[in-house]
């Protein structure tokens, strides 16, 4: 099973700045599996961003994600205060799904 | 719009068998895979299978094989996910999730139900 090691595990910035969150696979990763989700407490996890770069419907273009291999990441430029949640990553290899162990994204 | 509406919180006792519903509606139920995805408190989500509405296959993940069952009933659109010989670690909100065809993402997700497993 692939694991994935989502860091910082909470980081903490204010709103305009810019956040990076990364997802590290244990094995290589096909791009078109890595997946990220944002979820806010109480809430079920929201489609952010697919095959490791494409932004889902509705996602505003300062959503970014890039990687390749093992190394993948989530860039927010201008945080706006309702960016702050939980960010996982997943992925997909050998008919099964794992998800990484989150990023909180707090306000500082 | 898409919407999956899963059932209501459940609380069970250890060895006990749990069956959650999700009712799909605003686009063809037939057309897009369902996920189960559980996540315990304070936890990331987990993934447990994945359902094939139109022809009633389904993959479990390893470590539940053996004591979950997918199931459909397309006449309602509702897909159902039982878990059998619950124990305390089982407790957690189960999600069901909409796959678009061999796209490797859950786009749409159900509002989630809670198991809590305790004698």
């Amino acid at each position: 099973e692939i694991v994935l090691t989502q860091s910082p595990g909470t980081l903490s910035l204010s709103p305009g700045e810019r956040a990076s969150l990364s997802c590290r696979a244990s094995q290589s990763v096909s791009s078109s599996s890595l997946v990220w989700y944002q979820q806010k407490p109480g809430q079920a996890p929201r489609l952010l961003i697919y095959g490791t770069s494409s932004r889902a419907t509705g996602i505003p273009d300062r959503f970014s994600g890039s990687g390749s291999g093992t190394d993948f990441s989530l860039s927010i430029s201008r945080l706006e205060p309702e960016d702050f949640a939980v960010y996982y990553c997943q992925q997909y290899v050998n008919s099964g799904y794992t998800f990484g162990q989150g990023t909180k994204l707090e306000i500082k | 719009q898409v919407q999956l509406v899963q059932s209501g919180a459940e609380v069970k006792q250890p060895g006990a068998s749990v069956k959650v519903s999700c009712k799909a509606s605003g686009y063809t139920f037939t057309n897009y895979y369902i996920h189960w995805v559980r996540q315990a408190p304070g936890q990331g989500p987990e993934w447990m299978g994945i359902f094939y509405p139109s022809g009633g296959a389904m993959s479990y993940a390893q470590r539940f094989q053996g004591r979950v069952t997918m199931t459909r009933d397309t006449s309602t659109s509702t897909a159902y996910m039982e878990l059998s010989s619950l124990k305390s670690e089982d407790s957690a909100v189960y999600y069901c999730a909409r796959e678009p065809p061999d796209s490797l993402y859950f786009d749409y997700w159900g509002q989630g139900s809670l198991v809590t497993v305790s004698s």
